[in-house]
């Protein structure tokens, strides 16, 4: 079965400090991940996706199929980074579901 | 382009009711999957419609059930109300589908149940 993991509820670092989000995730196939973030009074919208490999706003995140996680990190956080993240996963069909993580809320400190 | 709109905004129902959400998808996108989000349950699959299809579900009962016109345009049915079903409801489009594809979010609609 498909299942996306965030372990913690919320983070809370301060500005300039690393940060790092962890998803795990269980799919039997060949799965594509997504970062999804969720600024206040604003609308979801994707932060990067595995398949393309880029560093979005000094974010980057990295496909371990060891290890089954893809977890969101960043060296030096901003202020302007605390939202609601969410990481989902969705297989290799045209008819596949996606589904959510239970989403980590980032608080980063002054 | 225009982005994915929903209506209404905010809805107030009591148990026992009916309620129908409307999503307007971004042009030329053909997918539009439905989800409800909680603050206990996070961001919660629905269903996607392709092409007037459902094509996929999530574990929902029955009595939320979905529909796509053919301008990609979709509702989501929620029937016999209940107080567990408040919620904001989030559509969201996509050209082709969820696999490897960027779903565009709309605004959700905030659903109360008295």
């Amino acid at each position: 079965a498909q299942r996306v993991t965030q372990p913690e509820k919320l983070l809370s670092v301060f500005k300039g400090a690393p940060v790092e989000l962890k998803c795990n995730y269980s799919y039997s196939g060949s799965p594509e991940l997504f970062w999804y973030v969720q600024y206040s009074r604003q609308r979801l919208q994707l932060l990067l996706r595995h398949i393309s490999r880029e560093s979005i706003k000094g974010f980057t995140a990295d496909l371990n199929k060891g290890e089954t996680s893809f977890h969101l990190k960043k060296p030096f956080a901003q202020e302007e980074d605390s939202a609601m993240y969410y990481c989902a996963l969705s297989g290799d069909s045209s008819a596949s579901k996606i589904i959510f993580g239970s989403g980590t809320r980032l608080s980063i400190r002054p | 382009k225009a982005g994915v709109t929903q209506t209404p905004r905010y809805l107030i129902k009591t148990r026992g009711q009916q309620v129908t959400l409307s999503c307007s998808p971004i042009s030329g996108h053909r997918s539009v999957s439905w989800y409800q989000q909680t603050p206990g349950q996070g961001l919660q699959f629905l269903f996607e419609y392709f092409s007037e299809t459902q094509r996929n579900k999530g574990n929902f009962p029955g009595r939320f059930s979905g529909r796509q016109f053919s301008n990609s345009r979709s509702e989501m049915n929620v029937s016999t109300l209940e107080l567990g079903d408040s919620a904001l409801y989030l559509c969201a489009s996509s050209p082709t589908g969820t696999n490897y594809n960027e779903q565009f979010f709309g605004p959700g609609t905030r659903l109360t149940v008295l």
